[in-house]
């Protein structure tokens, strides 16, 4: 049984561009979660997506974006990278309420 | 908000010996706190949780205790190992969230030495 897959794995992009991070979530798991991780800190929530919808949101800007699709698995979009943007993203899916199962994440990094 | 804090940022032990890593949280309706391993390039892994309705909870050598009244939790690894190495991260969310918003602390780097 495959886990929380996510891509890509590590990327490279200059401040300005716009980026798309891919999530397909553990087997039978119809919820998704994104949460960023700077370097050395805890995870912060992003926001959480459940039958295609945004449900949740975090302290980020619109710059952030996601989507949910049919199949459950999701993108996370960031706009006008700026440099602290550089960050782990992680990807984590649920059954519903109740524990959180991670992905290995996407790094990305802003020049 | 929730606001969690965690202590110790490090910890260095000897195998053998017990682990304790301590958070507090801010916001009283929070009853459900997860804590996660986190090994170097990888997600964070579910070890163990514990919801406000009990105040322990076990797991061979792992511990969580919970004082609702404190608004403190705290994990417990005895006999540790050196494949415990890792970083570990207490959090902390609420039923009006479905548990989905996890708060966490700023994370404990544990080190235990041969």
């Amino acid at each position: 049984d495959a886990g929380v897959t996510q891509s890509p794995t590590h990327l490279i992009k200059t401040r300005g561009q716009q980026v798309t991070l891919r999530c397909s979530p553990k087997s039978g798991h119809d919820t998704v979660s994104w949460y960023q991780q700077a370097l050395g800190q805890g995870p912060q929530f992003i926001f959480q997506y459940y039958e295609e919808e945004e449900r949740q949101r975090g302290n980020f800007p619109d710059r952030f974006s996601g989507h949910q699709f049919p199949n459950y698995s999701s993108e996370l979009n960031v706009n006008a990278l700026l440099l602290g943007d550089s960050a782990l993203y992680l990807c984590a899916s649920s059954p519903g309420p109740g524990e959180l199962f991670f992905g290995e994440g996407s790094r990305l990094t802003v020049l | 908000g929730e606001n969690v804090e965690q202590h110790p940022s490090t910890l260095s032990v000897q195998e053998g010996d017990s682990a304790v890593i301590k958070c507090t949280y801010s916001d009283s309706a929070s009853n459900y706190f997860p804590w996660y391993k986190q090994e170097l390039g990888k997600g964070p892994q579910l070890i163990i949780d514990i919801r406000s309705n009990v105040g322990e909870k076990k797991d061979q050598r792992i511990a969580v205790t919970l004082n609702k009244t404190a608004k403190h939790f705290s994990l417990h690894i005895t006999e540790t190992q050196p494949e415990d190495s890792a970083v570990y991260f207490c959090a902390a969310s609420g039923e009006n969230t479905g548990f989905q918003k996890l708060v966490f602390g700023t994370g404990t780097r544990l080190l235990v030495s041969p």
